[in-house]
């Protein structure tokens, strides 16, 4: 499962600390995504970046803040302002180049903040 | 901004049967419409989907359809077997790369 890969598989953190998850991609796309998913709401989307050193809120962006330095990285930082930050965290990339196109996500973080 | 809802939210069917999932979105400038299959534990996975000027979309045991007059489209599939047993989403997506995914069907598949 190459291509898109999240570090690392399960994080535990204590209330009250920001924690941070990496999202690494080499399929050279300009496209990437952050996504949360909770039991029976499917995949929400929080912060998406269309090209380098530019991203956008996606429509839960609140306690959470990205960064978009390189090509290939995009990592999500949770902070201590997200009401329930327990979760999977799951990251995705695409093309992009200004067409919706097929997203491939990456094996996801789970975090547990107690 | 773009609403995908997404039903059943279980299906239950016995080997061989066909199980159909419906969504319907609320922006008609959405133009891609792909089906995600995530197994229990694992990433999602794509495995069929269509563009706005397409109707109907087949790969093997595998349709979606889609009528754009009413806003909803369609995962069929047939001759279903116990590894189809999973939760399938849908989303729908615009020109500018954003997709917005239905709230998920959990299908399990009774040998």
């Amino acid at each position: 499962d190459g291509g898109i890969t999240q570090s690392p598989k399960y994080l535990f953190r204590k209330e009250g600390q920001n924690v941070t998850l990496s999202c690494e991609q080499n399929l050279n796309h300009d496209a990437m995504y952050w996504y949360r998913q909770d039991p029976g709401q499917g995949l929400r989307l929080i912060y998406y970046s269309q090209i380098v050193n530019d991203f956008q809120k996606g429509d839960i962006a609140e306690g959470y803040s990205v960064s978009r330095e390189k090509k290939e990285s995009f990592p999500l930082t949770v902070t201590s302002a997200q009401k329930n930050p327990t979760a999977f965290y799951l990251c995705a990339s695409s093309s992009g180049q200004g067409r919706v196109d097929e997203q491939y996500f990456g094996p996801g973080t789970r975090l547990t903040v107690t | 901004g773009e609403n995908v809802e997404q039903h059943p939210s279980t299906l239950s069917v016995q080997e061989g049967d066909s199980a159909v999932i419906k969504c319907t979105y609320s922006d008609s400038a959405s133009n891609y419409f792909p089906w995600y299959k995530q197994e229990l534990g694992k990433r999602p996975q794509l495995i069929i989907d269509i563009r706005s000027n397409v109707g109907e979309k087949k790969d093997q045991r595998i349709a979606v359809t889609l009528n754009k007059t009413a806003k909803h489209f369609s995962l069929h599939i047939t001759e279903t077997q116990p590894e189809d047993s999973a939760v399938y989403f849908c989303a729908g997506g615009t020109s500018y790369g954003k997709l917005t995914f239905g709230q998920g069907t959990i299908l399990t598949v009774h040998p």
